[in-house]
């Protein structure tokens, strides 16, 4: 069945460290990759997105990782803030043409003061 | 202005029961979408219309029926409500199916 990333586990990360997220992804078809962020009580939010022809992306404080040969994405996030308690996604495209998204099943991030 | 706007935010009824979600969008987006969100975060998508056309129905039951009067509304109706619907529900838009999606913050269903 389609699978993408791991049971949710918990990522406690003290404030002002970088932070790791990992996602396995197993659809190796897939040509588009993104990052969301759910926070307590609202819907997720676009992060990063990463297309299958790159292996690394930078935004602001975050970087995005795509290792396509053991089908592996990371979201590094630098000098983790308060503001960055969530849960991470990570997303691929179906690429059969079908608008959908697979998710992951979520990362929890918990900055600890 | 709220990009993609759901309502209403929490829903609280009796099994049984037949409820709706309405989600609107003004961002001018093609595909609208709809999202499950269990109680343990993974999110499942249900359907997907684009320009008023349905293009993704994944398996779900027949009592939940999606409705888009046009392109920038896109509604949930469920029938004869369970105990296991109980979930949030998620809208989304998005320009293309190449993109990411922006989404609503979500209905909150719980079903007694």
């Amino acid at each position: 069945g389609e699978s993408v990333g791991l049971h949710l586990p918990t990522l406690s990360v003290q404030e002002g460290d970088n932070s790791i997220i990992n996602c396995a992804y197993s659809n190796s078809a897939s040509d588009y990759f993104i990052w969301y962020k759910q926070e307590s009580g609202k819907g997720p939010q676009f992060i990063i997105d990463i297309r299958s022809n790159m292996d690394k992306r930078q935004g602001q404080r975050v970087t995005v990782l795509l290792n396509k040969t053991v089908k592996h994405l990371s979201l590094q996030i630098a000098a983790t803030q308060p503001g960055d308690s969530a849960v991470y996604f990570c997303a691929e495209n179906n690429p059969t043409g079908t608008y959908k998204y697979i998710f992951g099943t979520g990362t929890r991030l918990k900055v600890l003061a | 202005d709220t990009a993609v706007s759901q309502t209403p935010k929490y829903l609280v009824t009796q099994m049984g029961n037949d409820k709706s979600i309405k989600c609107e969008q003004n961002l001018g987006h093609d595909t609208m979408y709809w999202y499950k969100q269990d109680s343990k975060k993974f999110l499942k998508i249900m359907f997907s219309y684009n320009n008023k056309e349905l293009i993704i129905n994944e398996t779900v039951p027949n009592r939940f029926s999606p409705k888009s009067p046009d392109k920038a509304h896109l509604n949930l109706h469920i029938n004869s409500l369970e105990l296991g619907d109980s979930a949030v529900y998620f809208c989304a838009s998005s320009p293309r199916s190449e993109y990411g999606y922006t989404f609503g913050s979500g209905t909150r269903l719980t079903v007694v």
